[in-house]
């Protein structure tokens, strides 16, 4: 299986500051043929499902605010909120989805300084 | 828009089956690629399977001996099989759908899970 592993687990800055969660995966997510990493973050609120943010490691989902965004490429991955909002406070995951089985980071609690 | 909505009996006993559905609205089941997801309560997210109506699944092999993901399209629906269930299989069962024709996909769609707890 493929290991995401994430870090910080828990994180707190302070409102309109910036929000860094890195990812890490135990093998290469990138898919040489269509240069593409297969990585994806989401953002889980208490009581709901997780939402799709980001998707081919950088690519925003319609509708994402564009203060999110993905960087990263290979087995490296990061998440940052350039300037965060009280509605940010969530539990982050990265998952990969190159290969089965689909694996999840642990997660990354990101709350108000 | 799709959506959907996990059903089933919110507590199984230890060793029996747990039994889920998912009902989709808003797309039919027969494309894209329609998993089952896991999460113990506070706990991490674990892909269980897939199923890609008329005949393609896989099942993460922590859980491949106990489960099977099956499909009735003419409810547009499909189902979550876990035999001989521990405490360690309590946890919010989410259904969700690919984005896109394609297993190599992220999760797009999501119900909004039902917690199934294994108690006698």
């Amino acid at each position: 299986d493929t290991v995401m592993t994430q870090s910080p687990d828990s994180l707190a800055v302070s409102l309109g500051e910036r929000a860094t969660i890195n990812c890490k995966s135990s093998q290469d997510v990138l898919y040489s043929s269509n240069n593409k990493n297969y990585l994806a973050w989401y953002q889980q609120k208490p009581g709901q499902p997780p939402k799709l943010l980001i998707s081919w490691a950088s690519t925003r989902e319609s509708g994402v605010p564009d203060r999110f965004s993905g960087s990263g490429s290979g087995t490296d991955f990061t998440l940052t909120i350039s300037s965060l909002q009280a509605e940010d406070v969530a539990v982050y995951y990265c998952q990969q989805y190159y290969r089965t089985p689909h694996t999840f980071g642990q997660g990354t609690k990101l709350e108000i300084k | 828009q799709v959506q959907l909505q996990e059903s089933g009996p919110g507590l199984v006993k230890p060793s029996e089956t747990l039994s889920l559905t998912c009902s989709v609205s808003g797309g039919s089941i027969s494309s894209y690629y329609w998993s089952w997801i896991r999460q113990p309560p506070g706990k991490g997210l674990e892909w269980i399977g897939y199923l890609y109506y008329p005949g393609n699944n896989d099942y993460n092999p922590s859980l491949k001996s106990r489960i099977t993901i099956s499909a009735d399209t003419s409810k547009n629906q499909f189902s979550l099989k876990l035999r001989s269930v521990t405490a360690a299989d309590t946890a919010v069962y989410y259904c969700a759908r690919s984005a896109g024709s394609y297993y190599d996909r992220p999760f797009d769609s999501w119900g909004q899970g039902t917690l199934v707890t294994v108690s006698s």
